[in-house]
């Protein structure tokens, strides 16, 4: 069946320091779709990306989805107190018709 | 302002007992989903809805049932729960195209414990 990975599973830093968590499907995705959640919170939306090889931008994040659609990361520059949390990446896979979550990365930035 | 809303919080129950868990949101969303979330497992998608009357089994179906007769609502039931159903219960909700995948709203969550 179908596997969405993320390594790291935790991730600690110290402030400044930069960050980027992976996500590996098992099979090709039509987007994907990337989530924070803040400890003691719900996932929120961050970002989708659809076109292969697509890179986008938030400030100090960036996202890309590599070329053959099956891949994706996200990175931070530059950490702050503010990013901690974990980021799960999100696979839509036409022939299931449904997300599937990758495992998560937990981001702990030591101040 | 529109919102996804879970009740109960909180929950404990026993062994075998069957407990419904509600989800409503006022986003008018066709699709809406239910995932459980358990460490190192991420979130994991039992059952979701692409409208009224639809539903589907999601990867961990098994245990539970949903039911959509309207476009707010859409409660989870456990037929008779097991101390491995312990776990965080989110309910989401997004819009519906046939083109394109939209963000998912969550819910605050549902903590749910069986003793």
């Amino acid at each position: 069946g179908q596997q969405v990975m993320q390594i790291p599973q935790y991730q600690h830093v110290q402030e400044g320091e930069d960050f980027t968590t992976y996500c590996n499907s098992s099979t090709t995705l039509s987007n994907i779709q990337w989530y924070k959640q803040r400890p003691g919170g719900h996932p929120v939306f961050l970002i989708q990306l659809v076109k292969s090889g697509e890179v986008k931008k938030q400030k100090r994040l960036t996202f890309q989805f590599g070329e053959a659609k099956k891949n994706s990361s996200l990175h931070i520059t530059a950490t702050q107190t503010t990013d901690v949390g974990t980021y799960f990446c999100a696979g839509f896979e036409d022939t299931g018709n449904q997300f599937y979550f990758g495992t998560g990365t937990s981001l702990t930035v030591i101040p | 302002d529109a919102e996804i809303t879970q009740s109960p919080r909180h929950k404990i129950t026993e062994t075998g007992r069957q407990v419904t868990l509600a989800c409503h949101q006022t986003w008018n969303h066709n699709n809406m989903f239910w995932y459980r979330q358990d460490l190192g497992h991420g979130l994991r998608l039992i059952h979701y809805s692409y409208g009224v009357h639809d539903t589907n089994k999601g990867e961990v179906s098994d245990g539970y049932s949903v039911s959509r007769s309207n476009t707010e609502d859409l409660p989870l039931t456990l037929e008779s729960a097991a101390s491995s159903q312990t776990s965080v219960y989110f309910c989401a909700s997004s819009e519906s195209n046939s083109l394109v995948t939209y963000e998912q709203y969550f819910g605050p969550g549902t903590r749910l414990t069986v003793t």
